[in-house]
C-alpha cells in the first residue's frame, strides 16, 4: 500500500463546477506539496502547506496533519484547469518526498 | 533566471550503455533531487542532495549514481542501462525540502532498448 493515496484517480467535470481532490497519508509528515502536471509534461508547484489553508486565485488547499488528510479545491473550474494534480508528502523521518499517483482532471466546456 | 535546466530531453540507449542526465539550477537552492515517473505509479525519488558534497538514496536508487560537487549541478548517471530504466526523469530543486516551492525541470524521456 502506498504511503500517499489520492482520490479520485480520474475526474471529469463540467465548466464552472466545484472540484475536490483528496490526498491521505499513512505516516507522519512535516508538510505537503500540491503540484500540477500539464499534458505537455511540465510540473509546477501550486502549494506547500503544513497546517490550515492556503488560497491562490481559484485554488484552495487545506491540510489536517493529525488526521493525515489534505484536499485541493478548484472553484469555478475551467477547461484550462485540465491537468494531472499530484500531492507529495514530506516525510517526517527525512528529506524525502513521497508522491501520490495523481488525479487526472478533465474539465469540459 | 533559467530555473531548473535538464538535458537531454530525449535519449535512446541500448542495454548496457551508460549516460548522464544533467540538472542545473541557478537559484542557489540547497535541496536537489531526481525522480522517475512511470505510468500508473507516480513520481518516485531516486537520489537527493541537501547541499554540495552531500547525497543520499531515495526509494529507487539501484542502477543510478549521483554527485553534487557544486550547489548548481546535480547529474544523474546510469552506469549500465537496463530496459527497466525506461522512464521519464525529473530533476527538482527547493531552498530546503521543508521550506519553499519545488521547482522542476522539464523532464527527460529515456528509452532503453
Amino acid at each position: 500500500k502506498n504511503e500517499v493515496e489520492q482520490s479520485p484517480q480520474n475526474l471529469t467535470a463540467q465548466e464552472g463546477e466545484f472540484i475536490t481532490i483528496n490526498c491521505s497519508y499513512s505516516v507522519g509528515i512535516s508538510a505537503l506539496h500540491w503540484l500540477q502536471q500539464h499534458p505537455g509534461g511540465g510540473i509546477v508547484s501550486l502549494f506547500m502547506l503544513s497546517s490550515g489553508k492556503k488560497k491562490h486565485g481559484r485554488l484552495i488547499a487545506t491540510i489536517n496533519i493529525q488526521e493525515k488528510h489534505s484536499s485541493l479545491h478548484i472553484t469555478a473550474s475551467h477547461p484550462r484547469d485540465s491537468a494531472v494534480y499530484i500531492c507529495a508528502a514530506i516525510m517526517e523521518y527525512g528529506n524525502i518526498l513521497v508522491f501520490g499517483a495523481g488525479t487526472i482532471l478533465r474539465v469540459k466546456s | 533566471n533559467a530555473g531548473v535546466t535538464q538535458t537531454p530531453k530525449f535519449q535512446v540507449l541500448k542495454t548496457g550503455q551508460s549516460m548522464t542526465l544533467q540538472c542545473a539550477q541557478d537559484m542557489n537552492h540547497e535541496y536537489m533531487s531526481w525522480y522517475r515517473q512511470d505510468p500508473g505509479m507516480g513520481l518516485r525519488l531516486i537520489h537527493y542532495s541537501v547541499g554540495a558534497g552531500i547525497t543520499d538514496q531515495g526509494e529507487v536508487p539501484n542502477g543510478y549514481n549521483v554527485s553534487r560537487s557544486t550547489t548548481e549541478d546535480f547529474p544523474l548517471r546510469l552506469l549500465s542501462a537496463a530496459p527497466s530504466q525506461t522512464s521519464v526523469y525529473f530533476c527538482a530543486s527547493s531552498p530546503l525540502i521543508w521550506a519553499g516551492e519545488l521547482f522542476f525541470g522539464e523532464g527527460s524521456r529515456l528509452t532503453v532498448l
